[in-house]
């Protein structure tokens, strides 16, 4: 079945300094990605997102390329804010062409903590 | 335009009771689906409701069941508390899911005890 497997955390950063989390996923077809960010105590909010192969997403800063051959989906920030703390999930849609099993559903990585300090 | 919305944001419940949560999607959105989180397992997908019907579903016991109404709006419900069912359960909604992406409400928190 579909997977997402990101980098472990917690990752612990210094303001200004530049941010990589590293997503691979493994999907039949040509899946779309996402990569979803997490406050505390709230829902998920859609960071950026690419549905074809060599796309970049991009977002507050945050940017993202769909690697077809290597099957990863890795988010970067050149220049991190304490604002940025909180969690982010890298999740996948299946294409569309994988059927029933895939209406609806995103699959989602375990999720990365991210700390920026001052 | 207004996004999702859950209701209530939190529940404590007693284990064996039941548990009804609602969820209005965006505007114009047709899917809904409902997902599961918790510190051990992660975001878990419960299943997906389009038009009234649900079209998929995850790997939940048949506690867990949901419904769509005309105007989008779905429920879910959970019978038989278990203390294991104490989770954030989060709602989506999309236009048509896949590429479109989907926008996440806040949750409900539920507690069992």
């Amino acid at each position: 079945g579909d997977s997402v497997t990101q980098m472990e955390g917690p990752v612990t950063l210094s303001e200004e300094a530049f941010l990589t989390i590293n997503c691979t996923y493994t999907a039949t077809g040509y899946p779309s990605l996402f990569w979803y960010v997490q406050y505390p105590g709230e829902g998920l909010q859609l960071l950026l997102k690419a549905t074809k192969a060599d796309d970049k997403g991009s977002n507050k800063g945050f940017e993202a390329t769909y690697r077809k051959e290597t099957t990863s989906f890795h988010l970067e920030k050149g220049s991190v804010q304490v604002s940025d703390s909180a969690v982010y999930f890298c999740a996948l849609s299946a294409s569309s062409n994988a059927g029933g099993t895939s209406y609806g559903k995103l699959t989602f990585g375990q999720g990365t903590i991210l700390t920026v300090h001052p | 335009k207004a996004g999702v919305t859950q209701t209530p944001r939190y529940l404590i419940k007693t284990r064996g009771q039941q548990v009804t949560l609602s969820c209005s999607p965006i505007s114009g959105h047709r899917s809904v689906s409902w997902y599961q989180q918790t510190p051990g397992q992660g975001l878990q997908f419960l299943f997906e409701y389009f038009s009234e019907t649900q079209r998929n579903k995850g790997n939940f016991p048949g506690r867990f069941s949901g419904r769509q109404f005309s105007n989008s709006r779905s429920e879910m419900n959970v019978s038989t508390l278990e203390l294991g069912d104490s989770a954030l359960y989060l709602c989506a909604s999309s236009f048509a899911g896949g590429g479109y992406g989907y926008t996440f409400g806040s949750g409900t928190r539920l507690t069992v005890v």
